[in-house]
């Protein structure tokens, strides 16, 4: 069964620093990899996502992120930090060709921002 | 553009009352979900849907019924409400079942006292 860990469940970064929160999954094969953003009283929103190809991803708001097949993961980043990022960050697999069809999520990490 | 929208956004129940939590898409997807989130435990999927008339047990269903009549529709009922069922909800659409965008409605925080 496939499985999400993110290891860090708080990050605090300064403005303007650079930004990495990881995540490894527990798959067979190359799952379908997500990041989802949530802020504060608001539902998830899609920062990216991998399916095939290019292992470095372009997202929105400045995001990246990079499959690694040789360490099954999946990391974030971002070079530079604005306070508007401070949020809760999913990543997330699926299966391919699964029979249930859902996602599975990591538990989240919060990430604060200092100015 | 609406996407996926949820009522109601709180409600507050005692324990035995019942529910329904409803989910609206307008984006003619056919897959729809919902998400239970809880501190610390990211979400976990209750139960889902792949089309009108059709539903599937999620990873924690015990508790909760649903109903997917109209494909833009899919209702989450809460038969007994017990306090362990305080959580925010969330309903989510896709248009295919594995690989595709996932879109979240902005939940709806549910306290059972």
């Amino acid at each position: 069964a496939q499985s999400v860990t993110q290891p860090d469940i708080h990050i605090t970064v300064s403005e303007g620093a650079s930004l990495e929160l990881r995540c490894n999954y527990s798959y067979g094969a190359t799952p379908y990899l997500f990041w989802y953003v949530q802020s504060p009283g608001q539902g998830l929103q899609l920062l990216l996502k991998y399916f095939s190809g290019d292992t470095l991803v372009q997202g929105i708001k400045g995001f990246e992120a990079e499959f690694k097949r040789s360490q099954s993961s999946f990391n974030l980043r971002k070079p530079s930090v604005h306070w508007s990022d401070a949020a809760e960050y999913f990543c997330a697999v699926g299966a391919r060709g699964g029979s249930q069809g859902n996602l599975i999520f990591g538990k989240g990490t919060k990430l604060s921002v200092k100015p | 553009n609406a996407g996926v929208t949820q009522t109601p956004k709180f409600r507050v129940l005692k324990t035995g009352q019942s529910m329904t939590l409803l989910c609206a898409q307008d984006m003619n997807h056919e897959y729809m979900y919902w998400y239970r989130q809880d501190p610390g435990m990211g979400l976990r999927l209750i139960h889902y849907s792949v089309g009108e008339g059709t539903t599937a047990k999620g990873e924690v269903p015990d508790g909760y019924n649903v109903s997917r009549l109209k494909k833009q529709n899919f209702l989450l009922g809460l038969e007994s409400a017990a306090p362990s069922q305080t959580s925010v909800y969330f309903c989510a659409s896709s248009r295919h079942l594995t690989g595709n965008t996932i879109y979240f409605g902005e939940g709806s925080w549910l306290t059972v006292v």
